[in-house]
């Protein structure tokens, strides 16, 4: 077990509609990552929060959207989904962010399948 | 921008032989490198990292890989594949800010009785 969690674990929803995707990092890490791991993409970099704050933004969609909350919970919205959208998307965690110097922590990832 | 390529999707081994997982990096400064393994239905794991220390590093579960600059690789091995090792694996490498890691395509490791 991470220490990161994230829910729901499956999702489907219709094309059009609106998601939210939540995750709790480990106790005490301040930065949240999120990636898209889809079979034609890989793994793709969303975005990273560290302590509230917008750190990096990577290929994410601008019907996509994160915040991260004071507890330091992230959510990850998507719009107006399509079925390109469907993919596993994971959320981790690390201390300070500075990754040259520490790990990611993975959750187990919310399967996203539009229909 | 760096990036990073992993050659073979796939790569099959008997339990027992040596598992040698491809990665070559791109980069216009010194790289931190990394290697995550991924098992059926769970997120992705540290297996081990270079930062610059050493150049041949260790990980868990008896894998290893060295730094090559001057082949500009990062190549992941273990001298004894064992059952329990097929996974999926992703070379990965962090930005100059450390702010995010961009990974490789991935290559799934199949290990035969």
């Amino acid at each position: 077990d991470s220490g990161v969690t994230q829910t729901p674990k499956h999702l489907i929803t219709a094309t059009g509609q609106r998601v939210t995707l939540r995750c709790s990092p480990r106790s005490g890490d301040l930065s949240v990552y999120w990636y898209q791991q889809s079979l034609d993409q890989g793994l793709q970099f969303l975005i990273h929060y560290y302590n509230g704050e917008e750190r990096a933004k990577g290929n994410i969609l601008e019907r996509f959207s994160a915040q991260q909350f004071p507890d330091l919970h992230s959510e990850l919205n998507l719009s107006s989904l399509e079925l390109g959208d469907s993919a596993l998307y994971f959320c981790a965690s690390s201390g300070t962010g500075r990754l040259q110097n520490e790990k990611l922590f993975f959750g187990s990832g919310t399967q996203l399948s539009v229909l | 921008a760096q990036s990073v390529t992993q050659l073979g999707s796939h790569v099959s081994v008997s339990e027992g032989a040596l598992v040698l997982l491809r990665c070559n990096y791109s980069s216009s400064v010194p790289p931190y490198l990394f290697w995550y393994v991924q098992y059926p239905n769970q997120g992705l794991q540290l297996l081990l990292k270079y930062t610059s220390a050493a150049t041949l590093v260790k990980g868990i579960n008896g894998f290893e890989a060295e730094f090559k600059k001057s082949e500009t690789s990062f190549h992941l091995t273990k001298p004894s594949a064992h059952m329990s090792d097929a996974a999926e694996y992703f070379c990965a490498v962090s930005d100059n800010a450390g702010n995010m890691l961009t990974f490789g395509g991935g290559t799934r490791l199949m290990v035969k009785p």
